[in-house]
């Protein structure tokens, strides 16, 4: 199947500090989403991207598409201790099928 | 409330004996899927279906079988399980084509 790359492994920071992290491609994707996985939950969506070039914001958290379509990022700015778990990046070719990333795992220390 | 519901949440079994993961949902969603996530990895697709009666493969299909005879159920069946299963398993539905929601999972144990 298709891969990503998603960086980094894991990030450790102090409060307040923003945070970006990103996946890349070699294919080429119609659709990116970002989610983030708690202990013992299952993941949750945070932003959805639908467009190359595209840029959304929800609340704190800001994501991009790629314009080569072939990547996308998440930043997290003034982080909170409540931001620490795993984020995933997803690629969608088209309906129905999802490549995941293999996730970066954030510590935030108070 | 709003939700992906699996059963059950943890299941220890032998290798061969056959079982079946039910999923869920109460949304209306036509897209459902399944994935399993092994430790350090993300999650990969097994199956996915857009609709009743309607089902593909995802990227890690082999030994899995699914159906979608009815809209809010999108059972997970292994026919014969075997250890490399042992897994955590997730069920998502979705209204569009893109976004998922996903259940709590189920921890499975082969042994």
């Amino acid at each position: 199947g298709q891969q990503l790359n998603q960086s980094p492994q894991s990030m450790f920071i102090q409060e307040g500090e923003d945070v970006s992290m990103n996946c890349t491609s070699s294919s080429i994707f119609n659709t990116w989403l970002w989610y983030k996985q708690d202990p013992g939950e299952g993941p949750v969506l945070l932003i959805a991207l639908y467009k190359a070039g595209e840029l959304t914001s929800n609340g704190r958290l800001t994501a991009q598409f790629g314009i080569t379509r072939k990547d996308s990022f998440l930043n997290i700015s003034a982080s909170i201790p409540s931001d620490v778990g795993i984020y995933f990046c997803a690629g969608q070719p088209g309906a129905g099928k999802s490549t995941f990333g293999d996730g970066t795992t954030l510590t935030v220390k108070p | 409330e709003a939700q992906v519901t699996q059963n059950p949440r943890y299941l220890i079994t032998v290798t061969g004996k056959k079982l079946t993961v039910t999923c869920s949902q109460n949304m209306n969603h036509e897209y459902m899927s399944w994935y399993r996530q092994d430790p350090g990895l993300g999650l990969r697709q097994i199956y996915y279906s857009m609709n009743v009666e309607v089902t593909d493969k995802g990227d890690v299909p082999e030994g899995y079988k699914v159906s979608r005879k009815e809209k809010r159920n999108f059972p997970l069946i292994l026919e014969s399980p075997s250890p490399n299963q042992t897994s955590l398993y997730f069920c998502a539905s979705g209204a569009g084509k893109y976004e998922q929601y996903f259940g709590p999972g189920t921890r499975l144990t082969v042994t």
